[in-house]
């Protein structure tokens, strides 16, 4: 039981590139989510999914995009880097049953 | 926007009660109280969750006024790992909305 597993864990990407964080979970939870934390700063919602074929906007979606074609994975895309995206990226999932949201270990993205 | 409010920062002696309030005046009668803490960057980590009476597990107590609209977080003999930033969040423990807002937290620096 690997819990929440983020990849890259590091990235720098070029402005205007593209690229995916990719999000894995195996303890069958619907819910997954998707925050940002720039220094010094809290996290924040970008998008979230309650199950396979539903998501939904937080706080922040803009220049992001996700899909969830399967109950274990949530993908984040960024569609055309920009500096203002260069941040620590953190997934989340939580199951229906329990209200306690598990956390991945981060994902550092620098757009150059 | 968040719906808690948290002082930024506090510090706490070595061995003495950590004691970190929180504001939730608009907590909905569904919706929990739950506390995460993150140290350095690392994914946020559950610390305890209530709905209206007080909770206590190996890590922490949670006491919830009777009106439910203000915390605290007692950590009882505070450690210098527990220098972490502290955030409370409401929940709802019905199907619904899975915004989990975070806000910036309470930044607790443990003195030795």
């Amino acid at each position: 039981n690997a819990g929440v597993t983020q990849t890259p864990k590091f990235q720098v990407l070029k402005t205007g590139q593209s690229m995916t964080l990719q999000c894995a979970q195996d303890m069958n939870h619907e819910y997954m989510s998707w925050y940002r934390q720039d220094p010094g700063m809290g996290l924040r919602l970008i998008h979230y999914s309650v199950g396979a074929g539903i998501t939904d906007q937080g706080e922040v979606p803009n220049g992001y995009n996700v899909s969830r074609s399967t109950t274990e994975d949530f993908p984040l895309r960024l569609l055309s880097a920009a500096p203002s995206q260069t941040s620590v990226y953190f997934c989340a999932s939580r199951g229906f049953s329990g209200n306690t949201i598990y956390f991945g270990e981060g994902s550092w993205l620098t757009v150059v | 926007d968040a719906k808690t409010t948290q002082p930024p920062s506090m510090d706490c002696a070595e061995g003495r009660a950590a004691n970190l309030p929180c504001n939730h005046s608009t907590i909905s009668g569904n919706e929990y109280v739950y506390w995460y803490r993150q140290i350095h960057s690392q994914g946020p980590q559950y610390i305890i969750h209530g709905l209206k009476n007080n909770e206590t597990n190996e890590m922490a107590s949670l006491i919830i006024t009777e009106d439910r609209k203000s915390s605290t977080l007692i950590l009882p003999h505070a450690t210098l790992r527990d220098t972490a930033v502290y955030y409370c969040i409401v929940v709802p423990f019905t199907s619904g909305t899975y915004k989990y807002i975070f806000g910036t937290g309470t930044r607790l620096k443990v003195l030795a």
